[in-house]
This record gives C-alpha cells, sequence and structure tokens, in this order.
C-alpha cells in the first residue's frame, strides 16, 4: 500500500531555534498533503492543508508566518515551525491524498514526528 | 516488517451491531488507537488502548489482544451518521504510528 514517511522522527531544539519536519509520499504522488498536530489521547487537529506549487491554505488560529508550508514537488511537503517555543511541543503528523484529489480519495498518514522545544 | 490490515469495506444496518477488526505485527508496541474519519475532516480521537481487554465508551467499544495482536472497534446502535472511514493506528516501540488503511462503513436505512 501507499507509504508516507517523514523526516526526523522526533527532535529536540532550544526555544527560539526553528525546525524543518518533512512529509514525503514514497510510492505515489500526492497533489495534496495535510499537516496535523496531536495532543495526548485527542482527535488530530488540522493544521493546514498543502497543495503542491501554490500556497497552503491555513485552519482558524494558525499562524501562518510561525508554521511555513512549503509543497515544491508532487512527493515532498515540509512544515517548518520557526522561533519554536515550549508551547509548540507536540506531535505533528502529514498525510497525503493521491493525485485524483477528491474528498473520498484515501489520505495516507505518516507516522509522526515528535517535537520538544526546550 | 511492520502491517496492519483492517478490512477495506464493510456494509451494516441503521440500529444494528458491527464490529470492525485489527490485526497487526509491529516492532513493538505503545499502545492502539481508533479514529474516525468523515470524508473531507480531520481523524477524529475515539479510543486507545494499551493494556488487553474491553474499553467501553457509550456506543463505541474497543479491544485489545496483545498476545495475539488484535483490535477490535464495536459499534451499537448504529446510526446514520457512523458512515464513516475507521482507522486503527499503532504506536511502536519509538513512538511512531504506524497506521491502518482504513475501513469505510457503510449504513444503510
Amino acid at each position: 500500500g501507499a507509504v508516507v514517511s517523514q523526516h526526523p522522527s522526533w527532535v529536540i531544539c532550544k526555544s527560539g531555534t526553528s525546525v524543518k519536519i518533512e512529509c514525503r509520499s514514497l510510492d505515489f504522488q500526492a497533489t495534496t498533503m495535510f499537516w496535523y498536530r496531536q495532543f495526548p489521547k485527542q482527535s488530530l487537529m488540522l493544521m493546514a492543508t498543502s497543495n503542491e506549487g501554490s500556497k497552503a491554505t491555513y485552519e482558524q488560529g494558525v499562524e501562518k508566518d510561525k508554521f511555513l508550508i512549503n509543497h515544491a514537488s508532487l512527493t515532498l511537503s515540509t512544515l517548518t515551525v520557526t522561533s519554536a517555543h515550549p508551547e509548540d511541543s507536540s506531535f505533528y503528523i502529514c498525510s497525503a491524498r493521491a493525485e485524483s484529489g477528491g474528498d473520498t480519495d484515501t489520505q495516507y498518514f505518516g507516522p509522526g514526528t515528535r517535537l520538544t522545544v526546550l | 516488517g511492520q502491517n496492519i490490515d483492517q478490512p477495506t469495506e464493510m456494509t451494516a444496518t441503521e440500529g444494528a451491531i458491527v464490529q470492525i477488526n485489527c490485526t497487526y505485527q509491529t516492532s513493538g508496541f505503545n499502545g492502539l488507537f481508533w479514529y474516525q474519519q468523515h470524508a473531507g475532516e480531520a481523524p477524529t480521537f475515539l479510543s486507545y488502548n494499551v493494556l488487553d481487554g474491553l474499553e467501553e465508551k457509550g456506543r463505541f467499544s474497543s479491544f485489545l489482544s496483545r498476545s495475539k495482536g488484535y483490535s477490535y472497534l464495536l459499534l451499537k446502535e448504529l446510526q446514520m451518521k457512523d458512515s464513516a472511514s475507521y482507522l486503527c493506528a499503532i504506536m511502536d516501540s519509538n513512538y511512531q504510528l504506524i497506521w491502518g488503511a482504513g475501513t469505510k462503513l457503510i449504513i444503510k436505512p
């Protein structure tokens, strides 16, 4: 089946630094990728929807200047947490949707990236 | 290798009960999650099992057997709004999530 990878798996950084997380679709092309944030035992909170070659669409309350998303190719989207602070510590999950792009198309989820900001 | 299996699609009748199975083989185990996802929406957390047994939460229950690498999600008194995809995910020894492909549940009147 379709595979989505994330890198790094986990990262610890100092407050004020920027962290980049990569999301790759390994065996299919994804015109749409989604970035989620998950708090323990809670639903995934959609942060933004990223479409290849265009600007990401951010959900209400998500700071686009803080969470920079780039979807430069059909297999790679990146999320950069700029000037990270301890409250940004979380589990970040991406998912990718295959090229046909309908809402009913399957989303394939990545394994997540655990960010800890000291 | 790591593998999670769940049925691709199931159909059930409104008011009935349905059981969605999930079997897994993973490197380590730090819990099993069930999520519900309606088309075009983010997955909603349903349950988390880390110990063997049944966890009941309203109309939804989740069961885990670690020795068998098996879980199920039981939905009772089905409602039309329960039509959705149900995702099984395992947190492995590295605290990474391994996702099943999801089971599309269709509820008929």
